[in-house]
């Protein structure tokens, strides 16, 4: 079946705008996360949804980033006034169930900021 | 902090040749480690994902070994294959929330 798909696969964008990224995740799966991933480092959490549970927030890097998940399945990406240190690949996962399931990730969204 | 340490940073290995990588990590209380496969623009894919009381399991060439009395954890590829190319993590799970810690990954090469 599809896999997690992500959209654009790569996004150049101008320092000060604001970028939204797209993560269609697996059908069925209640469980939706975003990663960002710098160039030498691991995976970084950024944000967690679960069903219709308040998003696990924590890993947001500062409140220029923001993410919704629109009737439980896709879910976007915001990141507003871009800096250049926000370039990375932003990976998305799913999975069947809440946290300790196995995760489904996709292609990822590169994002250069110049 | 739960961390997880990777090494090498990078290998590169003739094809058919043998090679391992390391994992040592921090997190605690332990849930579960996994080796994820990640191609040059692709998303990690699992490799093998092992329990506090497993010491072993191998999915095809991959070989993963734990020891969760020291925290280690190896990942053994056998007769690798131009296809190996990729970079492999390290991820570890907690039991108190079970967010995942990554470590930043080796880098494999296989030549020819």
């Amino acid at each position: 079946g599809a896999g997690v798909s992500q959209s654009p696969s790569n996004k150049v964008t101008e320092k000060g705008k604001d970028v939204e990224l797209r993560c269609d995740p697996i059908s069925g799966h209640t469980a939706l996360y975003w990663y960002r991933q710098s160039l030498g480092q691991g995976l970084e959490f950024l944000i967690y949804f679960q069903g219709n549970s308040a998003p696990d927030k924590s890993g947001l890097p500062s409140d220029r980033f923001s993410a919704e998940r629109t009737g439980g399945s896709v879910s976007t990406l915001t990141i507003q006034r871009t800096q250049q240190e926000d370039s990375a690949v932003y990976l998305c996962a799913s999975s069947h169930g809440s946290r300790g399931y196995e995760q489904y990730f996709g292609p990822g969204t590169r994002l250069t900021v110049t | 902090k739960n961390q997880v340490e990777q090494s090498p940073q990078s290998l590169i290995i003739l094809e058919g040749k043998n090679c391992t990588l390391q994992c040592n990590y921090t997190v605690s209380p332990f849930s579960n480690l996994r080796w994820y496969k990640q191609d040059t623009g692709r998303g990690p894919v699992s490799l093998t994902i092992m329990t506090f009381s497993e010491n072993t399991k191998s999915n095809g060439r991959y070989t993963a070994t734990l020891d969760a009395d020291t925290k280690q954890s190896s990942l053994h590829i056998t007769a690798s294959q131009l296809s190996d190319s990729a970079s492999y993590i390290c991820v570890v799970s907690s039991t108190n929330d079970y967010k995942l810690s990554f470590g930043a990954g080796t880098t494999v090469t296989v030549r020819a």
